[in-house]
């Protein structure tokens, strides 16, 4: 039972456009949202974050916007760089989960130069 | 500071033996996690240490699976008898709880040992 949900495996981007990740997740009780990204070799690195009480964090290329009702988050870089190339994983937590995430099977986003 | 660090690296078994993977997490960092990620899934919780408390194991697989973590430090990963669909990349990640603060404590991932049982 996949309880978040990355359905596009890839996605590639012309560098300087706009890159538009999507997730979503059927647990009610998920209470915060992360997004982390992994380079080939490396473990995941945090990337951004947002509260269920929140509907947009932004921190500088990245956005992530929380749509609630309809149990959908995405994530958007923008300006994308080919550095920015890597398998982008949805995360979230469950209220009360001793911080255990449940992970999506992630999305891997090209960006050519 | 030094972050997450696992070995090995990478491990080549046979079916039946036992594997011994190891965690050395963030100085400081009283939480550690274990996830593993197979081939073309996503991430799976396997088991969350914190402090002294008692583990939470609930993401273990099967009795083959057992981890353990001296104090606040260094965490072994033992896998016995090791099957063909245990291969995959294994994952420790640690945090910083303090207590108190809201919102999330950060996990920060080692990079990983690939199990690969033949």
């Amino acid at each position: 039972d996949q309880q978040v949900k990355q359905n596009s495996p890839s996605l590639s981007v012309q560098e300087g456009r706009i890159s538009i990740l999507n997730c979503d997740y059927t647990n009610s009780m998920f209470d915060y949202f992360l997004w982390y990204k992994k380079y080939p070799a490396e473990g995941p690195t945090f990337l951004i974050s947002i509260s269920s009480i929140k509907d947009k964090n932004e921190d500088g290329r990245f956005t992530v916007f929380l749509n609630k009702s309809a149990k959908h988050l995405s994530l958007h870089i923008v300006p994308s760089q080919p550095g920015d190339s890597a398998v982008y994983f949805c995360a979230a937590r469950r209220a009360g989960a001793n911080s255990k995430l449940t992970f999506g099977k992630g999305i891997t986003l090209s960006v050519r130069p | 500071g030094a972050g997450v660090s696992q070995s090995p690296s990478n491990k080549v078994t046979e079916k039946g033996k036992d594997v011994e993977l190891r965690c050395d997490p963030i100085s400081g960092h009283t939480a550690l996690y274990w996830y593993r990620q197979r081939l073309g899934q996503g991430l799976e919780f396997l088991i969350y240490f914190q402090g002294n408390s008692a583990p939470d194991k609930s993401g273990l697989p099967s009795d083959r699976f057992s981890a353990e973590r001296t104090g606040e430090s260094v965490s072994t990963l033992t896998i016995q008898r090791t099957q063909q669909e245990d291969s995959a990349v294994y994952l420790c990640a640690s945090s910083s709880v303090r207590g108190g603060e809201r919102g999330y404590n950060e996990q920060f991932f080692g990079p990983g040992t690939r199990l690969t049982v033949l």
